[in-house]
């Protein structure tokens, strides 16, 4: 089975674009979150989404939004970026059969600002 | 609410020396534990998990864990490192309530010295 897969790999924005990151979780898995890690630290909970509805969202500005599609993936945007956007940008995918806290990453997205 | 603290940044080992990676948390309510490792340039890849039952646990790659809820620790070890476990190593821990999101350490980096 495919893992969980992130689009693109690596980006490069300027200060004030906005950027989409996609992701498409393990078939069959419901929910998805999505986390900031920045250089050197571990990664931080944004947002998680469960059945397309919001079931959780971590401490960050309201230029961060995410959604999931009937398909249950998901898209994370960011508007206004700033330098301190730059870092790795997970999505992880769970299933609620296994329970929702066991969650399978993808590879990440490589988002540097300048 | 939960934190994780690791408390080393770095840890060198010769191969085939055995290896501990120290992991305490805190947190209200009881919880679930996780240890996940990072590959350079890869997502996070789950090693092992801690819900309840037996406190010792076994994961991939050799590795276990020891679940001690009076020292609220959570600490990983290998009888015998290899050079292929070199990479970043992140303590992780959410509350067992099944859907609160995974709060990270800032993570230890294991490198292994032929």
């Amino acid at each position: 089975d495919a893992g969980v897969t992130q689009s693109p790999t690596h980006l490069i924005k300027t200060r004030g674009q906005h950027v989409t990151l996609r992701c498409s979780p393990i078939s069959g898995h419901k929910s998805v979150s999505w986390y900031q890690q920045v250089l050197g630290q571990g990664p931080q909970f944004i947002f998680q989404y469960y059945e397309k509805e919001e079931r959780g969202r971590g401490n960050f500005p309201d230029r961060f939004s995410a959604r999931q599609f009937p398909n249950y993936s998901s898209e994370l945007n960011v508007n206004a970026l700033l330098l301190g956007d730059s870092a790795l940008y997970l999505c992880a995918s769970s299933s609620p059969f296994r329970g929702l806290y066991e969650q399978y990453f993808g590879p990440g997205t490589r988002l540097t600002v300048t | 609410a939960q934190s994780v603290t690791q408390l080393d940044s770095q840890v060198p080992v010769f191969e085939e020396a055995p290896v501990e990676l120290r992991c305490n948390y805190s947190s209200s309510v009881s919880v679930y534990l996780f240890w996940y490792v990072q590959y350079p340039n890869q997502g996070l890849q789950l090693l092992l998990k801690y819900l309840s039952g037996s406190t010792l646990v076994k994961g991939i790659n050799g590795f276990e864990a020891e679940f001690n809820k009076s020292q609220t620790s959570f600490h990983l070890r290998k009888p015998s490192v290899h050079i292929s476990d070199t990479a970043e190593y992140f303590c992780a821990v959410s509350g067992n309530s099944g859907n609160t999101p995974l709060v990270f350490g800032k993570g230890t980096r294991l490198s292994v010295i032929a």
